[in-house]
């Protein structure tokens, strides 16, 4: 079954530090990726996408992300976090065509602190 | 302003009653989904519906159950049969081609207390 994997459950970083959330996911062809962000007790708010092209992404908030297809990585970057960044953060994959069209697989989450 | 709703933010039931969350989308998103978050664990997928009158039972579908009777409307109750049905429930909808999915929206879901 395909699935999703972020290693880190909490990550703790000082303000104005930079940022490296890792997602990794099983093999499928042509993958849809999303980083999604959730603060507590609310739904979930899209970052960022990558569907084809540059594998490069930029998002909202200062975000971005880089697919490395050889890696079957989509790792989610910041170059300086703010204290507002704290939050829990999924990543989510679509695996286009099969049984898993229409449906997107969801990491467990990374809680990311920010100390002032 | 378009977006997905859900309703009640807060939810308290006894042990042994079914309990109906509702959402609803006016972003014209043909595809719903249901979610259930636990900590620690992510989201799991409940149900999902990609076109009206039709729903298809995701990872851990036992113990709920749904019905799509309007484009708007995904209404997930929550019956006696679920274990431990004590959980932060989201809602979502996406666009669907009828291949790809890509990106969902949520509402800012339904906190369900069991005791």
């Amino acid at each position: 079954a395909q699935s999703v994997t972020q290693p880190d459950i909490h990550i703790t970083v000082s303000e104005g530090a930079s940022l490296e959330l890792r997602c990794n996911y099983s093999y499928g062809a042509t993958p849809y990726l999303f980083w999604y962000v959730q603060s507590p007790g609310q739904g979930l708010q899209l970052l960022l996408k990558y569907f084809s092209g540059d594998t490069l992404v930029q998002g909202i908030k200062g975000f971005e992300a880089e697919f490395k297809r050889s890696q079957s990585s989509f790792n989610l970057r910041k170059p300086s976090v703010h204290w507002s960044d704290a939050a829990e953060y999924f990543c989510a994959v679509e695996f286009a065509g099969g049984t898993s069209y229409g449906k997107l697989t969801f990491g467990q989450g990374t809680i990311l602190t920010v100390h002032p | 302003d378009g977006g997905i709703t859900q309703s009640p933010k807060y939810l308290f039931r006894k042990e042994g009653q079914n309990v109906t969350l509702s959402c609803e989308q006016n972003l014209n998103h043909d595809a719903m989904y249901w979610y259930r978050q636990d900590p620690g664990q992510g989201l799991r997928l409940i149900y999902y519906s990609q076109i009206v009158n039709d729903f298809q039972k995701g990872d851990i579908a036992e113990g709920y159950s749904v019905s799509r009777e309007k484009k708007e409307s995904f209404p997930l109750t929550v019956t006696s049969a679920q274990k431990n049905p004590t959980a932060f429930y989201l809602c979502a909808s996406s666009r669907f081609n009828g291949q790809v999915v890509g990106e969902q929206y949520f509402g800012p879901g339904t906190r369900l207390t069991v005791t």
